[in-house]
């Protein structure tokens, strides 16, 4: 199993630029998330999907959208760049009756 | 409001001490609580978790933790540290009352272990 990957591993935007950040798992977990990661503020939750086709917000959803078609796949849209969201991005995973979640590599954004 | 904190950003500890990582969780999360590290430019890997079980978790590398319901507190140990725990730790607890998978992290503790 690869687990959860995560693409691209460095990203530099343009302020206003839009872009997919991409998130998938090949555990069939029903259960799966973003974080972004700030330096002393920890990992926040920005959106988390509970099974195909169902989306919920985060505690930081403000600037991000994303979709959930399959079981496999959860990407994060970023409609239009901010400096703000210069971030360490996260992807997890999990089975929906296990709260132990599996993180992916991780996505570095910078914006510009 | 549900919330973890941990106490202290960074702790040094010499190869070879105890390490103590500090984690206290408000009452309203319920039991489940985990210890995640992260290593430099790296995603985060749990180290154990708390589910209701034993309150004396063992997890990977030598670390263990105590759930202390009295005291909300769920600290991170190892007896000895060595060079390669060096590492940012997270703690963290399920949110919303267990109705879904999130977690609420605390804003994590850099230990640097010196040599």
């Amino acid at each position: 199993n690869a687990g959860v990957t995560q693409t691209p591993k460095f990203q530099v935007l343009k302020t206003g630029q839009s872009m997919t950040l991409q998130c998938a798992q090949d555990m069939n977990h029903e259960y799966m998330s973003w974080y972004r990661q700030d330096p002393g503020m920890g990992l926040r939750l920005i959106h988390y999907s509970v099974g195909a086709g169902i989306t919920d917000q985060g505690e930081v959803p403000n600037g991000y959208n994303v979709s959930r078609s399959t079981t496999e796949d959860f990407p994060l849209r970023l409609l239009s760049a901010a400096p703000s969201q210069t971030s360490v991005y996260f992807c997890a995973s999990s089975y929906s009756e296990d709260y132990e979640q599996y993180f992916g590599p991780g996505t570095r954004l910078t914006v510009t | 409001a549900q919330s973890v904190t941990q106490l202290g950003s960074h702790v040094s500890v010499s190869e070879g001490a105890l390490v103590l990582l500090r984690c206290n969780y408000s009452s309203s999360v319920p039991p489940y609580l985990f210890w995640y590290v992260q290593y430099p430019n790296q995603g985060l890997q749990l180290l154990l978790k708390y589910t209701s079980a034993a309150t004396l978790v063992k997890g990977i590398n030598g670390f263990e933790a105590e759930f202390k319901k009295s005291e909300t507190s769920f600290h991170l140990t190892k007896p000895s540290a060595h060079m390669s725990d060096a590492a940012e730790y997270f703690c963290a607890a399920v949110g919303d009352g267990g109705a879904t998978n999130k977690l609420i992290f605390g804003t994590g503790t850099l230990l640097a272990v010196q040599p």
